[in-house]
């Protein structure tokens, strides 16, 4: 049980260039979420998926473009990417919103560097 | 909206004595609040949270947080700290009925010297 892993761990971009960060989840949870994590101002969320097959704006989304692949898989696209992009990003999982299981669990996060 | 506030970037103590991490929160609603912890170059990992009842939460590692509806506040603590309690500690909150969406704090820096 590998929990919510990330892919990658680190990545250099230049500016302009496009990628996507992975997220898979082994939990069987209903809803996936990317956060981003700057200095002093904790995470912030740029997308969520409640459940499969549905994806929503959260507090940053400008610059971002998800995906919910099937129930395990939630990507993060940044399809021009610009230095102000810079941060570590953490994908999280959780079970539907009124479970016992609805605590978020987080990833190890992807640290991206945009020159 | 919802919104957390963490009024201290850095708390030191010393081992062996108590640790309170503070955090004050405001929602329309009834809150559901969380900590979490987070070691260097790693995820968050969840120490506890409060739904409603009891006011005193207990959670992993020792730790411990106390609901304060009044002072609407959700402070974490631990009667004795360790060396690895050292960390960054995240406040959370979301409002009931308001999906699973978190608003998360700025983060308060914790560390425990010999």
């Amino acid at each position: 049980n590998a929990g919510v892993t990330q892919t990658p761990k680190f990545q250099v971009l230049k500016t302009g260039q496009s990628m996507t960060l992975q997220c898979a989840q082994d939990m069987n949870h209903n809803s996936m979420y990317w956060y981003r994590q700057d200095p002093g101002m904790g995470l912030r969320l740029i997308y969520y998926s409640a459940s499969e097959g549905t994806t929503d704006k959260g507090e940053v989304p400008n610059g971002y473009n998800v995906s919910r692949l099937n129930k395990r898989e939630f990507s993060l696209r940044l399809e021009s990417a610009a230095p102000s992009q810079t941060s570590v990003y953490f994908c999280a999982s959780s079970g539907r919103t009124g479970d016992p299981t609805d605590t978020q669990y987080f990833g190890p996060g992807t640290r991206l560097t945009v020159l | 909206a919802q919104s957390v506030a963490q009024p201290e970037d850095q708390v030191n103590v010393a081992e062996g004595n108590p640790l309170t991490v503070k955090c004050t929160y405001s929602v329309s609603g009834n809150p559901y609040l969380f900590w979490y912890v987070q070691y260097p170059n790693r995820g968050l990992q969840f120490l506890l949270k409060y739904i409603t009842g009891d006011n005193l939460v207990k959670g992993s590692y020792g730790f411990e947080a106390e609901f304060n509806k009044s002072q609407t506040s959700f402070h974490l603590k631990k009667p004795s700290a360790l060396v690895s309690d050292s960390a960054l500690y995240f406040c959370a909150v979301r409002e009931w009925g308001g999906g699973n969406k978190l608003t998360f704090g700025t983060g308060t820096q914790l560390k425990v010297e010999l």
